[in-house]
């Protein structure tokens, strides 16, 4: 069976520092995974996506960026954090584009 | 702007009754998903309807879609105080590059 991990669960930065999250899928080859942030609240507001290693597509101009250097690792990076970049940041994939999605458990980010 | 809205924003029931959640919506749809999310983890996958059906169920879910209102209603059927959560539509078409558009969510509390 199919699982995601993300780690780690929560983090708590200095403004400034920088930003590795990690999630890995196993059970599945070429999986579309897909990067959000989530306000307190609110929906999910999508960062990234990728269809294949090395292919980043990004949604929403800001301080992140993303890579894909396996199949099944997609990374989340950020060179300094700012105050606004705090949420719940959730990994997903799916095995086709704008059908179901799989997610991981998140990692609450605080940047103080 | 969101593409799908869900009313209300919260719903408080006695166990035992149904709850009665509603999305709607801007633009053509290819599909419309229902998601759960406990406090503070990850989304779990409900149900997919496709733009070409009215009506899906699974379990005490029953999902309905109604393409000429552009709207949704996810009905859960005798609550358990473990459907306390929050309830997300998401929503896929060619406007959003068949990526999900989510909304804000209802939170669901059912009482003992």
């Amino acid at each position: 069976s199919q699982t995601i991990h993300q780690w780690p669960a929560t983090l708590v930065q200095p403004v400034g520092s920088p930003l590795s999250l990690e999630c890995t899928v196993e059970g599945t080859s070429n999986p579309n995974l897909y990067w959000y942030r989530q306000a307190a609240g609110r929906g999910l507001q999508l960062l990234f996506y990728s269809v294949g290693i090395g292919q980043i597509s990004s949604e929403v101009p800001q301080n992140l960026s993303a890579s894909r250097p396996q199949d099944r690792q997609f990374i989340l990076s950020s060179k300094k954090l700012l105050l606004s970049d705090s949420g719940f940041y959730l990994c997903a994939w799916s095995v086709i584009i704008q059908e179901t999605q799989y997610f991981g458990p998140g990692t609450r980010l605080l940047v103080l | 702007s969101q593409q799908g809205e869900e009313d209300p924003q919260a719903l408080s029931i006695q166990e035992g009754e149904n709850a009665t959640m509603n999305c709607s919506y801007k633009t053509s749809i290819n599909n419309l998903q229902w998601y759960r999310q406990n406090s503070g983890r990850g989304l779990v996958h409900l149900i997919l309807i496709r733009s070409n059906e009215r009506e899906k169920h699974s379990g005490r879910l029953r999902v309905t879609l109604d393409t000429s209102k552009k709207s949704s209603s996810l009905l859960i059927t005798a609550s358990r105080a473990a459907d306390t959560a929050s309830y997300f539509c998401a929503t896929v078409s060619g406007y959003s590059n068949y990526q999900l558009i989510w909304g804000a969510g209802t939170k669901l509390i059912i009482k003992p």
